[in-house]
């Protein structure tokens, strides 16, 4: 069965420092998605960034950057330069073909806060 | 602007009451979700419906009904027999079911019950 964890229920910056959100996955497939979603205060989940199992290059886009690792089943998101904005709860997640036709499998989501 | 409306943001409700939970996409995504968040637990699926007409439990539908008798439209009912049902619920949509397409979720309604 497949799981995601993120071991950091919640981690507290200050402004401007770099921050890093672990991902640890377990899946039996060799074909998967994983995703990253932010949820402000708001509550809406917002898409980050999609990668699939096959393309392990690692991605930036602006101050966020993904780190994939196969060998590791590790899917790190890094927050560079981190603004008061950021504070939010992030959630990592995997999408494989086990089981339903759409197993989308969060973890518990680990809440950052950047203080000014 | 296209997204996912959620109604009401906040509920409350008596024991034993079923009470509906609104959602509205008009995005034209043929798949629809319902998620349920408890604090430190993640995200865990409710219900998902590929198409019109259809729908298929997820993880926890035990105490939840749920209708799809048009494509903008997904509501979920709460019964009397969910025996926990406060909670955040989330709605959320995608272009279709497979496995990688991304979700977009409404802003969610909060649900007491007591």
């Amino acid at each position: 069965a497949q799981k995601v964890t993120q071991a950091q229920t919640e981690i507290s910056v200050v402004e401007k420092e770099d921050v890093t959100l672990d991902c640890v996955y377990e899946t039996r497939d060799t074909t998967y998605y994983l995703f990253w979603y932010k949820q402000p205060p708001s509550g809406e989940l917002v898409f980050l960034i999609r990668r699939n199992s096959f393309d392990e290059q690692n991605e930036i886009s602006g101050r966020y950057s993904w780190n994939f690792q196969k060998s590791t089943s590790s899917f790190n998101f890094t927050i560079t330069a981190s603004q008061v904005v950021d504070s939010a709860v992030y959630f990592c997640a995997l999408s494989d073909l086990s089981g339903s036709a759409r197993q989308l499998t969060f973890g518990s989501g680990t809440q950052l806060t950047v203080l000014p | 602007d296209g997204g996912i409306t959620q109604s009401p943001k906040y509920l409350f409700r008596k024991e034993g009451q079923n009470v509906t939970l609104s959602c509205e996409q008009n995005l034209n995504h043929d798949a629809m979700y319902w998620y349920r968040q408890d604090p430190g637990q993640g995200l865990r699926l409710i219900y998902y419906s590929q198409i019109v007409n259809d729908f298929q439990k997820g993880d926890i539908a035990e105490g939840y009904s749920v209708s799809r008798e048009k494509k903008e439209s997904f509501p979920l009912t709460v019964t009397s027999a969910q025996k926990n049902p406060t909670a955040f619920y989330l709605c959320a949509s995608s272009t279709d079911s497979s496995y990688n397409s991304p979700l977009h979720f409404g802003n969610g309604t909060r649900l007491t019950v007591t």
